[in-house]
């Protein structure tokens, strides 16, 4: 099947600095990309829709200007959390689109455990 | 938008028996059902879908069912064995012009006991 990864796998940051995440598809292309954060023991939220040349959909109650997503070309996205802070500890995941292999089927990338001391 | 409601929570069977998790759906236009399977840690994979044109899927142990009119769809899992004890998302989309955001229902955590 189709292969997403993720870097990095894990991060440790200090209070009030910034994080980039990249989300990669390996071996397709991907018009639109989706950032997920997922907190312990409970469920996946859609955080962003993020689509190819073009600005990303936020989800109600995620503020744009602190978790700012790019979507440079057809195999990658990145979610850069700015100015981070204890409470945005969590695990990202992001996931991917193959719209060219004849489904809509999502493929979700290994996650990466951010951690803000 | 949509609401997609998953239950049991948590889901304790025997080696051998048989496991069936429940979701319901609030969006009638959603078409597209998958179900994810996920370790601690891992990144969640896809073990089966159904699409809202079938009733019924089936994929060796694996089976989903769709009622559309009712809005829901469940996941059968036969012969279950030690390693399917993971975590179980079902969830829901409109394919096709819908933006395919999928809604996730909130997980049942499955323990298949020796």
């Amino acid at each position: 099947g189709a292969v997403v990864s993720q870097h990095p796998s894990r991060v440790i940051c200090k209070s009030g600095t910034s994080v980039k995440i990249e989300c990669r598809s390996l071996d397709f292309q991907a018009t639109t990309m989706f950032w997920y954060r997922q907190f312990p023991k409970q469920s996946l939220m859609l955080m962003a829709t993020s689509n190819e040349g073009s600005k990303a959909t936020y989800e109600q109650g995620v503020e744009k200007d602190k978790f700012l997503i790019n979507h440079a070309s057809l195999t990658l996205s990145t979610l850069t959390v700015t100015s981070a802070h204890p409470e945005d500890s969590s695990f990202y995941i992001c996931s991917a689109r193959d719209a060219f292999g004849g489904t809509d089927t999502q493929y979700f990338g290994p996650g990466t455990r951010l951690t803000v001391l | 938008g949509e609401n997609v409601e998953q239950h049991p929570s948590t889901l304790s069977v025997q080696e051998g028996d048989s496991a069936v998790i429940k979701c319901t759906y609030s969006d009638s236009a959603s078409n597209y059902f998958p179900w994810y399977k996920q370790e601690l840690g891992k990144r969640p994979q896809l073990i089966i879908d159904i699409r809202s044109n079938v009733g019924e899927k089936k994929d060796q142990r694996i089976a989903v069912t769709l009622n559309k009119t009712a809005k829901h769809f469940s996941l059968h899992i036969t012969e279950t064995q030690p390693e399917d004890s993971a975590v179980y998302f079902c969830a829901a989309s409109k394919e096709g012009g819908g933006g395919n955001k999928l809604t996730f229902g909130t997980g049942t955590q499955l323990k298949v006991e020796l």
